[in-house]
């Protein structure tokens, strides 16, 4: 079966625009979560989503968004860029409990110049 | 204070020896992964652990819940295992993944 799809893989975007990133999760899996890879501070959970509602928010400021829609996929938007956005923004899906297990997609590479 | 901390952060070894990556955390727990991430980005879920032991060809992950360490071992090191390796650990509270700094591995043929 597919993996968990992100698209675009690469973005570059100048300071002040915004971005929306999609996450495809693996089919039946209801649960979505981000994370923002970044080589100063690692990997930093963003938010999760379940049957389209947040489930839980990381520590990012409000310029960080998502949605999830009724067929799971998500989408990730980041308003009013910053260099330090610049990051491998990765999305990971599973069926949902804690117990199981997720499965990470490729990343979007974001560049802000 | 990281909830979870791994070591060592880089570790180099010559083909064919024994490596261990350790991992510690200090939350309540659903489950532990162990993550490997290739340059280029993507991130491949190696195993989940609960409890005990699992074993992958030359791949050996272990837990001990009450201790709150895992290792990961891999047996007969190729250049191709060569990457990242990340523990992450889900919490009992919110469902989110707490991640390690990862460990740099390079395999010298």
């Amino acid at each position: 079966k597919a993996g968990v799809t992100q698209t675009p893989r690469y973005l570059i975007k100048t300071r002040g625009q915004q971005v929306t990133l999609s996450c495809s999760p693996i089919s039946g899996h209801r649960s979505v979560s981000w994370y923002q890879q970044t080589p100063g501070q690692g990997l930093q959970f963003l938010f999760e989503y379940f049957s389209e509602t947040q489930r839980n928010k990381g520590n990012f400021p409000g310029r960080f968004s998502g949605r999830q829609f009724s067929n799971s996929r998500s989408e990730m938007n980041v308003s009013t860029l910053e260099l330090g956005d610049s990051a491998l923004y990765l999305c990971a899906s599973s069926l949902g409990g804690g117990e199981t297990e997720a499965f990470f997609g490729q990343g979007t590479r974001l560049t802000v110049v | 204070k990281n909830e979870v901390e791994q070591s060592p952060q880089n570790l180099t070894a010559q083909e064919g020896e024994f490596i261990t990556i350790n991992c510690s955390y200090s939350v309540g727990i659903s489950a532990l992964h162990w993550l490997q991430q290739h340059p280029g980005g993507g991130i491949v879920s190696l195993f989940m652990l609960s409890s005990g032991k699992k074993k992958h060809g030359r791949l050996i992950a272990t837990i001990n819940i009450q201790e709150k360490h895992s290792s990961l071992h891999i047996t007969a090191s190729h250049p191709r295992d060569s990457a990242v390796y990340i523990c992450a650990v889900r919490g009992v509270r919110g469902n989110q993944f707490y991640f390690g700094t990862g460990t740099s591995l390079t395999v010298i043929p």
